[in-house]
């Protein structure tokens, strides 16, 4: 199976800046199918981007998903408060889909 | 809006076996694929299988051998059943939808959390 490694753990950053998140896959995720979510305590994942730099419904545009391969980026251009979470990405190319361990977003 | 709810006991003994439900409320179950993924204490997030409308299904060789799942069109259900569960089995517990044309998951439930002691 692919196993997918976010980096960094935690992130700490301030409202307005930039925020950059890497998933790194063991093996090359077919067809750029790649997806990221944020979870926030107590609630579910929400699908971010889709196919690698597909933004999700609703999803505002200062997230932005970019790679291919076995390596893909998120990018937050400006973090909104709201944007304090955990990041995790997916990759369904190959069964089983698999998830990496998540990055955190923490308030610098 | 389509929204997700699982449903089920949230002890099991050990050796049982665990049966969840996901309610569809908001939309068809029909037309699309329909998974469980679940997330243990301090681990990532793990895969268990998807259903689709036909009842089609598909599992993750690591629990296969141990997983069911079924669907019910009639009343916009589907439903897990984990057979002989230990510790490791303890986790919260999604159910979700797959976003057409895609395994992403764009409709998750809010989880809930089965504990699997004696």
């Amino acid at each position: 199976e692919i196993v997918l490694t976010q980096s960094p753990d935690t992130l700490s950053l301030s409202p307005g800046e930039r925020a950059t998140l890497s998933c790194r896959a063991s093996q090359s995720v077919s067809s750029t199918y790649l997806a990221w979510y944020q979870q926030r305590p107590g609630q579910a994942p929400r699908l971010l981007i889709y196919g690698a730099s597909s933004r999700a419904t609703g999803i505002p545009d200062r997230f932005s998903g970019s790679g291919s391969g076995t390596d893909f980026t998120l990018t937050i251009s400006r973090l909104e408060p709201e944007d304090f979470a955990v990041y995790y990405c997916q990759q369904y190319g190959s069964s089983p889909v698999t998830f990496g361990p998540g990055t955190k977003v923490d308030i610098k | 809006q389509v929204q997700l709810q699982e449903s089920g006991p949230g002890l099991v003994r050990p050796s049982e076996t665990l049966s969840l439900t996901c309610t569809v409320s908001g939309g068809s179950i029909s037309n699309h694929y329909w998974r469980w993924v679940r997330r243990p204490p301090g681990k990532r997030l793990e895969w268990i299988g998807y259903i689709q409308y036909s009842g089609s299904t598909n599992y993750n060789p690591s629990l296969k051998s141990r997983v069911t799942l079924s669907i019910d069109t009639s009343k916009n259900q589907f439903s897990l059943k984990l057979s002989s569960v230990t510790a490791a089995d303890t986790a919260v517990y999604y159910c979700a939808r797959d976003f057409p044309g895609t395994s992403a998951l764009d409709i998750w439930g809010q989880g809930t959390m089965v504990t699997v002691s004696s």
